[in-house]
């Protein structure tokens, strides 16, 4: 597509329920992130992938999280029995192979509220 | 580590007033550093971007240079207006291919 799409824009849960966030990147691109970012705060980096390589899980923050893509498609993070500190706005970013080079194309994120 | 140091906010100007927000940044190598711009309820946006020492980004009137000696990338704009209020965000990437982002400073802008 043209642009990075992130579903849903807000999602409102309840403690203790699972939550799936989506993000379809820019057709083409081979990195994909996951950022997450605090109400005032800065981005906080979750997990990388790249082409077929093993994603970089160094940011998750426990094991209530967790995310997925198939090849250069579709991504989806999971959070398990979400706790309020979960809440946030997840962003997800593309790049080509040569982000350092030309930046890095992010989403509008989904907010997450849990209650 | 990688790491983005940038000036508190918020930044509170008026009209046509001069823009400086400082940022420097701690890395191996040769990183390329970025500018992003945010706002309300949006994701980020590419601002502009430096590859390496010397070079200056310039968009919308904004403008960074990679200082390699002083590992800074200050974002400067001689004119600002109301539409500019937003979040800057400075942020670089180098070997890791993780781009690592500063918190980010608020700029608000009065007529």
């Amino acid at each position: 597509g043209a642009g990075v799409s992130q579903s849903p824009s807000n999602k409102v849960t309840e403690k203790g329920k699972d939550v799936e966030l989506r993000c379809d990147p820019i057709s083409g691109h081979t990195a994909l992130y996951w950022y997450r970012q605090r109400l005032g705060q800065g981005l906080e980096f979750l997990i990388y992938f790249q082409g077929n390589s093993a994603p970089d899980k160094s940011g998750l923050p426990s094991d209530r999280f967790s995310a997925e893509r198939t090849g250069e498609s579709v991504s989806t993070l999971t959070i398990q029995r979400t706790q309020q500190e979960d809440s946030a706005v997840y962003l997800c970013a593309s790049s080509s192979l040569q982000g350092r080079s030309y930046g890095y194309t992010f989403g509008s994120g989904t907010r997450l509220t849990v209650v | 580590g990688n790491s983005v140091t940038q000036m508190e906010g918020p930044v509170t100007l008026s009209e046509e007033a001069f823009l400086t927000i400082n940022c420097t940044y701690t890395a191996t190598g040769y990183p390329s550093l970025f500018w992003y711009v945010q706002y309300p309820g949006e994701g980020l946006q590419l601002l502009l971007k430096a590859t390496k020492a010397d070079d200056k980004g310039s968009n919308k009137g904004f403008e960074a240079t990679y200082r390699k000696e002083t590992t800074s990338f200050h974002l400067e704009k001689g004119s600002v207006q109301v539409s500019d209020s937003a979040v800057y965000f400075c942020a670089l990437a180098g070997g890791s291919y993780i781009p690592t982002f500063g918190r980010g400073t608020s700029l608000i802008v009065h007529p």
